[in-house]
C-alpha cells in the first residue's frame, strides 16, 4: 500500500524558515515524480514544488520561486521542502504526495501557520 | 501551465436531486498513449482528498454508482444523479496529462 506521511509543520513567524520532510513507503520512491501541494485555509488545493527521479528536474509555483527548496533523499525514501522568507500567505496545509497521471497519493499533511 | 476550470463553483442541492459538474481544460488532455487523464476528487472537510473518478470516467472501488464522469478533448462533466448527505464535500477535477499537474478551483456541494 502506497503511503507517504509529511513532518515538519508548525508556527513561524513572517521572514523565517521551515522545513518538511516526507517518508513514503510501499512503493519504489526512487521511480516517481514527487511533489508538494498545499492548500490555504478554507481555499483550494495548489501545487507547490515537483521534483523529477534523477533531481535534474525541479518546477516551483512562481510565488514560492526563490523562497522554496524542494530535494529528495532516494537512500531514505524522503522528500523535503526547504521553506525560507516565509511570509502570511504561505500559511497552509502542506500535503507530500506521489502524483502519476491518473491519481494522487497524499498523507494528511502537516499544517504550517505563519504568524507573529 | 494547463488551466483547469470548474463551474459552478457553489452548489447547493437537494437530497435525491441530481447534480452536475463542469469541468474544462485550456489545453486537450488526449495523451499519446490513447488516455485522457482527467480525475476527480472529493475533499470530505478535515480530509485528504479522495479519489471519485479516474481517466475520465473510471469509477473507483467503492464509489457509488450514482458518480459518473463523461467528456473527452477539453470539456469534461462530474455527475451525481441522486445526491446523498454523505456526497457534501468540495469536488476537484485534476489534469495528469501535462506537467505540471494542475486542479481545478473545487466545487463545493451542499445540501440546501
Amino acid at each position: 500500500e502506497v503511503q507517504v506521511v509529511e513532518f515538519g509543520g508548525g508556527l513561524v513567524q513572517p521572514g523565517g524558515s521551515l522545513r518538511l520532510s516526507c517518508e513514503a513507503s510501499g512503493f519504489t520512491f526512487s521511480d516517481y515524480w514527487m511533489s508538494w501541494v498545499r492548500q490555504a485555509p478554507g481555499k483550494g488545493l495548489e501545487w507547490v514544488a515537483n521534483i523529477k527521479q534523477d533531481v535534474n528536474e525541479k518546477t516551483y509555483v512562481d510565488s514560492v520561486k526563490g523562497r522554496f527548496t524542494i530535494s529528495r533523499d532516494d537512500t531514505k525514501n524522503s522528500l523535503y521542502l526547504q521553506m525560507n522568507s516565509l511570509r502570511v500567505e504561505d500559511t497552509a496545509v502542506y500535503y507530500c504526495a506521489r502524483v502519476d497521471p491518473d491519481n494522487v497519493y497524499w498523507g494528511q499533511g502537516t499544517l504550517v501557520t505563519v504568524s507573529s | 501551465d494547463v488551466v483547469m476550470t470548474q463551474s459552478p463553483l457553489s452548489l447547493p442541492v437537494t437530497l435525491g436531486q441530481p447534480a452536475s459538474i463542469s469541468c474544462r481544460s485550456s489545453h486537450s488532455l488526449a495523451y499519446s498513449d490513447g488516455n485522457t487523464y482527467l480525475n476527480w476528487f472529493l475533499q470530505r472537510p478535515g480530509q485528504s482528498p479522495r479519489r471519485l473518478i479516474y481517466k475520465v470516467s473510471n469509477r473507483d472501488s467503492g464509489v457509488p454508482d450514482r458518480f459518473s464522469g463523461s467528456g473527452s478533448g477539453t470539456d469534461f462533466t462530474l455527475k451525481i444523479s441522486r445526491v446523498e448527505a454523505e456526497d457534501v464535500g468540495v469536488y476537484y477535477c485534476m489534469q495528469g496529462t501535462h506537467w505540471p499537474r494542475t486542479f481545478g478551483q473545487g466545487t463545493k456541494v451542499e445540501i440546501k
